[in-house]
């Protein structure tokens, strides 16, 4: 089955630098590749995905780029605020199944 | 907020036990999954349900089961409860598979069996 790796597994930068997380997967079927930010006592919400036709997509400070010969896809966020403190999944999904494969999650702290 | 309800918030029950966790996905959405995050296994995919049908199953135990009820809500039973199925349970929706991959999560079920 699929498996995902996801890097680091804890995260700790200053307000206003940047953070990248990075993941690769194994199942080179897998076509959508979402990002997840969990916040203490609630459910995953997904913060920005791609698809596999494309290299990269920005969502304002928040960006995802995908190498799909490599098989590895990471986040990227700018100008960190205390607030992006949260935990981070990564996940892929093959459209022949609806399931969602998880990486292992990144815990970002962001210090003020 | 996803649109995605979940209830109970918290559930504290026996080993042996049975217990029915519920999920109402977002307006619209056919497609429930459940999820069990733990952990030692972080999220892992349970079971898929697609407007009413049984669609994909993951690492779902025999001692769980679940259905979607013709108003698309679904419930995850989990009975002969043990230690170890502690846990965080999830549920997910989206429109319908294969013209939307986007699956937004409820709050979810805190689990304790003590």
């Amino acid at each position: 089955g699929e498996n995902v790796e996801q890097h680091p597994s804890t995260l700790s930068v200053q307000e206003g630098d940047s953070a990248v997380i990075k993941c690769t997967y194994s199942d080179s079927a897998s076509n959508y590749f979402p990002w997840y930010k969990q916040e203490l006592g609630k459910g995953p919400q997904l913060i920005i995905d791609i698809r596999s036709n494309v290299g990269e997509k920005k969502d304002q400070r928040i960006a995802v780029t995908l190498n799909k010969t490599a098989k590895h896809f990471s986040l990227h966020i700018t100008e960190t605020q205390p607030e992006d403190s949260a935990v981070y999944f990564c996940a892929t999904l093959s459209t022949s199944y609806g399931k969602l494969t998880f990486g292992q999650g990144t815990i970002l702290t962001v210090h003020p | 907020d996803s649109g995605v309800t979940q209830t109970p918030k918290h559930l504290i029950t026996a080993t042996g036990q049975r217990v029915t966790l519920r999920c109402s996905p977002r307006s619209g959405d056919l497609s429930v999954y459940w999820y069990q995050q733990s952990l030692d296994q972080g999220l892992q995919f349970l079971i898929q349900y697609y407007n009413g049908e049984e669609r994909a199953k993951g690492n779902i135990l025999e001692r769980f089961s679940a259905q979607q009820f013709p108003d698309l809500h679904s419930e995850l039973n989990l009975s002969s409860l043990e230690l170890g199925d502690s846990a965080l349970y999830f549920c997910a929706s989206s429109s319908s598979p294969g013209q939307t991959y986007e699956q937004y999560f409820g709050p979810g079920t805190r689990l304790t069996v003590t």
